[in-house]
């Protein structure tokens, strides 16, 4: 158990519609990642926040969009979902911000989202 | 574009065969895990390298780090069905706030 958690597990919807997906980052971790897993495919970097505010933005959708609340947890909210959308959303959690390297980038997983797209 | 290449892509070996698995880029980075990933799964972290040619040993896995920090190995001694499993490396580059993800090695260990 990382002590990321991520709710819901699954997540079935139609196309055009809005989700929500819920993470909570290990006890005193700061940053928050989240990450889009395609079937078979590699880790796809959308988004950091760190303490509450947006630090980089990978290959994120316009249609997505995350935040960091004052507890720390985050959401990322995916609109006008599309077929393929689907996939598996991780979220993950780090002590600090990785500049100065080290044990700030060890980044530690939840369980993940898997969203289907009908 | 940063990228962290992975080699080989793919790989299938026998019980108790050795492998080495490659990380490479052509930035520095300021240190590098590794991670394995079940499926369905998230990736779990194995090991942080942070000074060039670091040498770090879990159980049958050693772990280096490239003396100018562009690049990693791992390589596993008599490999055993429960290594399979996708490995990933991954990094920030020196003063960057992105973090990056290799493109992944597909273990599988066959009894």
């Amino acid at each position: 158990d990382s002590g990321v958690t991520q709710t819901p597990k699954h997540l079935i919807t139609a196309t055009g519609q809005r989700v929500t997906l819920r993470c909570s980052p290990r006890s005193g971790d700061l940053s928050v990642y989240w990450y889009q897993q395609s079937l078979d495919q590699g880790l796809q970097f959308l988004i950091h926040y760190y303490n509450g505010e947006e630090r980089a933005k990978g290959n994120i959708l316009e249609r997505f969009s995350a935040q960091q609340f004052p507890d720390l947890h985050s959401e990322l909210n995916l609109s006008s979902l599309e077929l393929g959308d689907s996939a598996l959303y991780f979220c993950a959690s780090s002590a600090g911000i990785h500049v100065a390297g080290g044990s700030y980038n060890e980044q530690f997983f939840g369980p993940g989202t898997r969203l289907t797209v009908l | 574009t940063q990228l962290l290449e992975q080699s080989p892509q793919f790989l299938s070996i026998q019980e108790g065969e050795n492998l080495t698995v490659y990380c490479n880029s052509s930035s520095v980075f300021s240190s590098l895990q590794w991670y394995r990933q079940e499926p369905g799964e998230g990736p779990v972290l194995l090991v942080t390298v942070v000074t060039g040619g670091e040498v770090k040993k879990l159980k049958r896995l050693t772990f280096q780090f490239g003396d100018a920090r562009k690049d990693s190995s791992l390589h596993i001694t008599a490999a055993q069905p429960g290594d399979t499993g996708l490995y990933l490396c991954a990094g920030a580059t020196s003063g960057t706030y992105k973090y990056i993800f290799g493109t992944g090695t597909r273990l599988k260990v066959l009894a």
